[in-house]
């Protein structure tokens, strides 16, 4: 069936550098994404989303870039610091069973090198 | 900003018993709350949608019967993982969604663990 997923399990970063993280979504009638940052043994901690009438959004240290022709999505986080390291999700809001959801990805594992 | 409480966060119980888990939501009125099951470097599975005064809404494959689900309050819903067995073990994930379809919040999470 139809999910959002994402492109690479893990990503090594060096301190400092910037990090991109994919996801492919298969979904074109989704409307709204989300990027979510978890660490281990915590719930999913809320970064940025955006709308599909959208295609870039930025907030701080981070942009969400979204591509409706290829239905990709994008984070991009700068200057990237120890305290990023995580797993990250992407998350897709879909309508269905009457009602909208969140369907997540698969998750990367940020890993920031000092 | 919104804020979402779950309890416990860890909680360890017998085969055969019964374990709840609590998701309040503390400054807002949640008129849907869902309920996620994260096994080990695992994504987030939605296992079950409730709306305050209606009956859960399963996913398929999820057991309604094992896992009960009450949504008696616009504050308040609970999962109650019955008759436990070492493979219900994982980490439990409660969201909250307002009156708008777009504001999720998350609570911190409940590791059971079954033995």
């Amino acid at each position: 069936g139809e999910s959002v997923g994402l492109h690479l399990p893990t990503l090594s970063v060096q301190e400092g550098d910037n990090s991109i993280i994919n996801c492919a979504y298969s979904n074109s009638a989704s409307d709204y994404f989300i990027w979510y940052k978890q660490e281990s043994g915590k719930g999913p901690q809320f970064i940025i989303d955006i709308r599909s009438n959208m295609d870039k959004r930025q907030g701080q240290r981070v942009t969400v870039l979204l591509n409706k022709t290829v239905k990709h999505l994008s984070l991009q986080i700068a200057a990237t610091q120890p305290g990023d390291s995580a797993v990250y999700f992407c998350a897709e809001n879909r309508f269905r069973s009457n009602d909208y959801k969140l369907s997540f990805g698969a998750g990367t594992t940020v890993t920031v090198r000092a | 900003g919104a804020v979402v409480s779950q309890h416990p966060s860890r909680v360890i119980c017998k085969s055969g018993t019964s374990v709840k888990i609590e998701c309040r939501s503390l400054d807002f009125q949640a008129t849907t709350m869902f309920w996620y099951r994260q096994f080990p470097k695992q994504s987030l599975m939605l296992m079950a949608t409730s709306n305050e005064g209606s009956k859960a809404t399963y996913e398929q494959g999820v057991e309604k019967d094992k896992f009960l689900i009450n949504h008696a309050s616009l504050t308040l819903s609970t999962l109650t993982v019955t008759s436990a067995h070492p493979e219900d073990s994982s980490f439990y994930i409660c969201s909250a969604r307002g009156r708008n379809n777009y504001g999720y919040t998350f609570g911190s999470g409940t590791r059971l663990t079954v033995v």
